[in-house]
């Protein structure tokens, strides 16, 4: 079945940087995008990127323009996040989902804590 | 950016009951990149609404979407205990693919 299995919890300082995988299985891996999304402790969704697994074309939050690189690879059908520069207010669940346009995101990862703290 | 504004902001209903939720954009968005979450505690959001008014796989048909331009709604008919969660209306018509700020429904 479709499915996208993320990697597991990180513990990283401030300063620091993460980086998040997103395995992607059960369809055609570059037909559709990625997005990412992150949910800080009691605060909303907060969509943070954008990237098309087809051509790798990319769009960014402006707010996390400087600090965040999404990328994919087709062999291991796979989609990464990477966050730098980490701050104690990066500490969130993040999310990887599958966009399909028209529909939205229909599939998502189970998510990664992402824990900042010095 | 589209700016979307949920309301209200928490809602506390009993079982059987019906309930509205808001969604209102900041400038016209396309119905077909309307779309409605369900985020429940240690779970994943699910997606269930799209274009407006479709509803996803699985997804009971005591939900339903409407709307169009500006002004967007999710109804739930007939409330069961597990609707219990917060509800998120997104935009993914053009970047970036903005969410509102949730709606929280407590089931009494």
């Amino acid at each position: 079945q479709v499915q996208l299995v993320q990697s597991g919890a990180e513990v990283k300082k401030p300063g620091a940087s993460v980086k998040v995988s997103c395995k992607a299985s059960g369809y055609t891996f570059t037909t559709y995008g990625f997005s990412w999304v992150r949910q800080a402790p009691g605060q909303g969704l907060e969509w943070m990127g954008w990237i098309s697994a087809y051509n790798g074309d990319t769009h960014y939050a402006q707010n996390l323009q400087a600090r965040v690189t999404l990328t994919t690879d087709t062999s291991t059908t796979t989609a990464s996040m990477e966050l730098r520069s980490l701050r104690s207010d990066d500490t969130a669940i993040y999310y990887c989902a599958r966009l399909v346009r028209g529909v939205g995101f229909d599939i998502w990862g189970q998510g990664t804590m992402v824990t900042v703290s010095s | 950016e589209t700016v979307l504004t949920q309301s209200p902001g928490t809602l506390s209903l009993s079982p059987g009951e019906r309930v509205t939720l808001s969604c209102r954009a900041s400038q016209t968005v396309s119905a077909t990149y309307l779309a409605w979450y369900q985020l429940k505690p240690g779970q994943a959001p699910r997606l269930l609404i799209f274009g407006a008014s479709s509803r996803a796989p699985g997804v009971p048909d005591r939900f339903s979407g409407s709307g169009s331009g500006t002004d967007f709604t999710l109804t739930i008919s007939r409330l069961e205990p597990e609707d219990c969660a917060v509800y998120y209306c997104q935009q993914h018509g053009s970047p970036p693919y903005t969410f509102g700020q949730g709606t929280k429904l407590e089931i009494k």
